[in-house]
């Protein structure tokens, strides 16, 4: 069974710049997947992020990038603020049904 | 501007059956592949499936813990997506939302806010 790995939780102070990862349980994420990553604030629906690796979608600030890191999928945010505080899910698209499976997500602490 | 608006959501008991629809507006419904993706009470995110436009051959992929229960279908000449939910458990109790899926880059892309399902006996 295919599980998309993230890092429960991971903290960053104001300012600081921090990267989240995406892996798999067996082999490495690279851009065939086409991973990306979507940012859930408590009560709210998600919104996207970054596609195709590194693709910011539209209105996303620059602070946002996407890489790969060695055999993970990467969400870096540079300058972090109070308001990156929540949840980020990761996607990577798996298999000949092109089936979709979300990370277990990342809560963010900007403290 | 593109708005995706659930409905149809409750509370069933398990077994019962329920019907969400996503109506949309601001895009052209037919070019669009469409996704359900549930989230329950403090859980994270998880695909439960798609429907690709009849262009694609409207073909329609379901993830393992729904298959055979639920059925997603889509009526272009309203712009809307349903997803059937045939004996629904309590574990099926989730927010649930409908998302386009741009499938020329792999992403979901604009989000509904969701409808609740609450199965419990």
């Amino acid at each position: 069974q295919t599980v998309v790995t993230q890092e429960p939780s991971f903290s960053v102070s104001p300012g600081g710049t921090v990267t989240l990862t995406c892996g798999l349980n067996y082999g490495s994420v690279s851009s065939d997947y086409y991973p990306s990553w979507y940012q859930q604030t408590p009560g709210q629906a998600p919104r996207t992020l970054i596609y195709n690796t590194n693709r910011r979608s539209s209105g996303v600030p620059d602070r946002f990038s996407g890489s790969i890191l060695g055999n993970k999928a990467a969400l870096t945010i540079t300058g972090a603020q109070a308001d990156d505080e929540c949840d980020y899910y990761c996607v990577l698209y798996m298999g000949r049904d092109i089936e979709v499976v979300f990370g277990g997500g990342t809560k963010l602490t900007v403290l | 501007e593109v708005q995706l608006v659930e409905s149809g959501g409750g509370l069933v008991k398990p077994g019962e059956s329920l019907r969400l629809s996503c109506a949309t507006s601001g895009l052209t419904f037919s070019n669009v592949w469409m996704s359900w993706v549930r989230q329950a009470p403090g859980k994270g995110l998880e695909w439960i499936g798609r429907i690709k436009t009849k262009i694609d051959g409207a073909t329609i992929d379901y993830a393992a813990p729904v298959k055979g229960r639920f059925t997603i279908s889509r009526d272009d000449s309203k712009s809307t997506v349903y997803v059937q939910m045939n004996s629904l458990r309590t574990e099926d109790t989730a927010d649930y939302y409908c998302v386009t899926e741009i499938h020329y880059h792999y992403y979901m892309d604009v989000w509904g806010r969701g409808t609740t399902v609450t199965v419990s006996s």
